[in-house]
């Protein structure tokens, strides 16, 4: 198993450019998560689903949309970048109880 | 919403002194209370994990106290050896109501110095 991949690794945005970061999980997890983290600081979840065709919105969802079309993917819209979005951006999953497991981050810098 | 709270947010031990962490949680509707710890550049990893019918959780050097009535939890390491250092959250979640979703502390780096 793969776990939780996430691309690409790093990213370089120019202010108002939109981009998509990908997130897939090959165990089958019906929960999954997406939470940045800004420099030094804890993690704030951003958007969750807990099943294809489900989202819903968590701590900070401004400037971000996602998709949940299939039990593997679950990607997150950047629309029109702005430079309080330069973070970490972390994917994760979960069986539904119990911890959540985490791809291995995003470096966006919008500048 | 779940308010974490984590202190401190420093710590700096000498090897093989023991090290403490503690939050507090917000809502009396959290049951479980997972530690995560973040090595530099890494992906935040799972340590310990405890639910809220038990009060203690060991799992070798570490192990994590839940006080539910007053809504707070800690992480003991014991025994700190140099590969310990790194930034630790706590978070708390109702489990699967609400989505599993966690809410994480702000974090503390630890510092163990040979």
């Amino acid at each position: 198993n793969a776990g939780v991949t996430q691309t690409p690794k790093f990213r370089i945005l120019k202010i108002g450019q939109s981009m998509t970061l990908q997130c897939a999980q090959d165990m089958n997890h019906n929960y999954m998560y997406w939470y940045r983290q800004d420099p030094g600081m804890g993690l704030k979840l951003i958007y969750y689903s807990v099943g294809a065709g489900i989202t819903d919105k968590g701590e900070v969802p401004n400037g971000y949309n996602v998709s949940r079309s299939t039990t593997e993917d679950f990607p997150l819209r950047l629309e029109l970048a702005a430079p309080s979005q330069t973070s970490v951006y972390f994917c994760a999953s979960s069986p539904g109880t119990g911890g959540i497991w985490f791809g291995s981050g995003t470096q966006l810098s919008v500048l | 919403g779940e308010n974490v709270e984590q202190h401190p947010s420093t710590l700096s031990v000498q090897e093989g002194d023991s090290a403490v962490i503690k939050c507090t949680y917000s809502d009396s509707a959290s049951n479980y209370f997972p530690w995560y710890k973040q090595e530099l550049g890494k992906r935040p990893q799972l340590i310990i994990d405890i639910r809220s019918n038990v009060g203690e959780k060991k799992d070798q050097r570490i192990a994590v106290t839940l006080n539910k009535t007053a809504k707070h939890f800690s992480l003991h390491i014991t025994e700190t050896q140099p590969e310990d250092s790194a930034v630790y959250f706590c978070a708390a979640s109702p489990d699967k109501a609400a989505g599993n979703k966690l809410t994480f502390g702000g974090g503390t780096r630890v510092l163990v110095k040979p």
